[in-house]
């Protein structure tokens, strides 16, 4: 079966701008999380989808936001970007939480 | 903030060899997950222990969970060159109905020589 997808797979932005990743997930799997790596603060939350609404959210500022559409396909945008959102950003998606995850190969954001 | 800790940060070994990772964390939890990473990609599930299981094992990788002590040890052995990677343990933690958020260690970066 397909594994999770995300699109793009890199990215470049200026200062100010804004962005929209995408994600799709294992089919039948309704649990969405997004995730943000970097190199100083390792991975770190975002927030998580199920059925369309925000079950839970990490301590990232408001201009993170994220939804889920009916079809469990989910889109995070990140406004006003600063240089420091610079980061892998990883989707994951469960079919249910004492199962695992499946994660997404990333999408690669530069902020400039 | 990173509830799981790995230990060693880095960790270089010869083909054939044994490589033990440890992960500690800091509160109660549903079950602790073990992740690969290679090289900036995705993360790859290896193994879910849950909280009233003390050993798991999957092909070559063995996993232990002691709640008591909060801590748990991943074992590859007779380690090959494919499994240079990152390696994370990610905790599922019991918290006031909070899901899907799987707290991370900064990880363990495993060299294998061949």
């Amino acid at each position: 079966k397909a594994g999770v997808t995300q699109t793009p797979r890199y990215l470049i932005k200026t200062r100010g701008q804004q962005v929209t990743l995408s994600c799709s997930p294992i089919s039948g799997h309704r649990s969405v999380s997004w995730y943000q790596q970097t190199p100083g603060q390792g991975l770190q939350f975002l927030f998580e989808y199920f059925s369309e609404t925000q079950r839970n959210k990490g301590n990232f500022p408001g201009r993170f936001s994220g939804r889920q559409f009916s079809n469990s396909r989910s889109e995070m945008n990140v406004s006003t970007l600063e240089l420091g959102d610079s980061a892998l950003y990883l989707c994951a998606s469960s079919w249910d939480r004492n199962y695992g995850y499946t994660f997404g190969s990333g999408t690669r954001l530069t902020v400039v | 903030s990173q509830q799981g800790e790995e230990d060693p940060q880095a960790l270089s070994i010869q083909e054939g060899e044994n490589a033990t990772m440890n992960c500690s964390y800091k509160t109660s939890i549903n079950n602790l997950q073990w992740y690969r990473q290679n090289s900036g990609r995705g993360l790859v599930h290896l193994i879910l222990i849950r909280s009233n299981e003390r050993e798991k094992h999957s092909g070559r990788l063995r996993v232990t969970l002691d709640t008591s002590k909060k801590s748990s040890s991943l074992l590859i052995t007779a380690s090959r060159a494919a499994d240079t990677a990152s390696y994370f343990c990610a905790t599922d933690a019991v918290h006031g109905g909070s899901q899907g958020n799987l707290i991370f260690g900064k990880g363990t970066k495993l060299s294998v020589k061949p």
